[in-house]
């Protein structure tokens, strides 16, 4: 079965600091995603990936970035952490020629900016 | 741009009982998918169900069932002989058949099933 494994379930960074959430999936899949969990909001996109290299933005990518220099790897970066930023993100990848279309996504990674 | 709405953001049932969450999207597409996403409390989310718009059938997954009103733009989850292990947040999301695969998200409802 899939694996899409999240480096960290639970995280506390300071005000300012840079953090990086890692994301890191076992099947070859082109697409990787970042989502943001909010209370209320669902599931929000912030960047996502269809190629190594290659970015685009989501709907909410102010304050973050993201890397992607290998293929099974696909990193969220927040610049210089906020309060606003304390949420659940969760990464998520698929597979461009899938013709079951089913996106699979790690367990997520609780993160509190304090 | 494409919305999803989930109208009940708690529900409760007992077990055995026959529950049905609510779903509504707009889109101005004529191919796309929708899903049914699980999230117990371990938060890894977990496909119930998918529909492709194309199909006219229902989607069944066992227990699950989907109520899909392509007209309507409305897309509801039943669950029969609900369990215990039902408890969970449920999230309907909308997928584009072109494109880069991104998914939109409906707010979700925490559905929780009393023994």
């Amino acid at each position: 079965d899939v694996k899409v494994t999240q480096s960290s379930r639970y995280l506390v960074k300071r005000t300012g600091e840079k953090v990086f959430l890692e994301c890191v999936q076992d099947m070859d899949h082109e697409n990787m995603f970042w989502y943001r969990q909010d209370p209320g909001l669902g599931l929000r996109l912030i960047y996502f990936s269809y190629d190594v290299k290659m970015k685009e933005k989501g709907d909410i990518p102010e304050g973050y970035s993201v890397s992607r220099e290998k293929k099974e790897r696909f990193s969220l970066i927040l610049e210089s952490a906020s309060t606003n930023q304390t949420s659940m993100y969760l990464c998520a990848s698929s597979l461009s020629r899938d013709k079951i279309v089913r996106p699979f996504f790690g367990q997520g990674t609780r993160l509190t900016v304090v | 741009a494409q919305t999803v709405t989930q109208s009940q953001p708690e529900m409760s049932v007992q077990e055995a009982e026959t529950v049905t969450l609510s779903c509504t999207y707009d889109t101005s597409e004529n191919n796309y998918y929708l899903f049914w996403y699980k999230q117990p409390p371990s938060r890894q989310m977990i496909l119930v169900i998918r529909q492709e718009a194309y199909k006219q059938q229902n989607a069944t997954e066992n227990r699950f069932s989907v109520n899909f009103q392509k007209a309507a733009k409305s897309f509801s989850l039943k669950i029969s002989d609900s369990q215990l292990g039902d408890t969970a947040m449920y999230f309907c999301a909308f997928m584009a058949f072109q494109g880069a695969q991104k998914l939109v998200f409906g707010q979700g409802t925490r559905l929780t099933i009393n023994p």
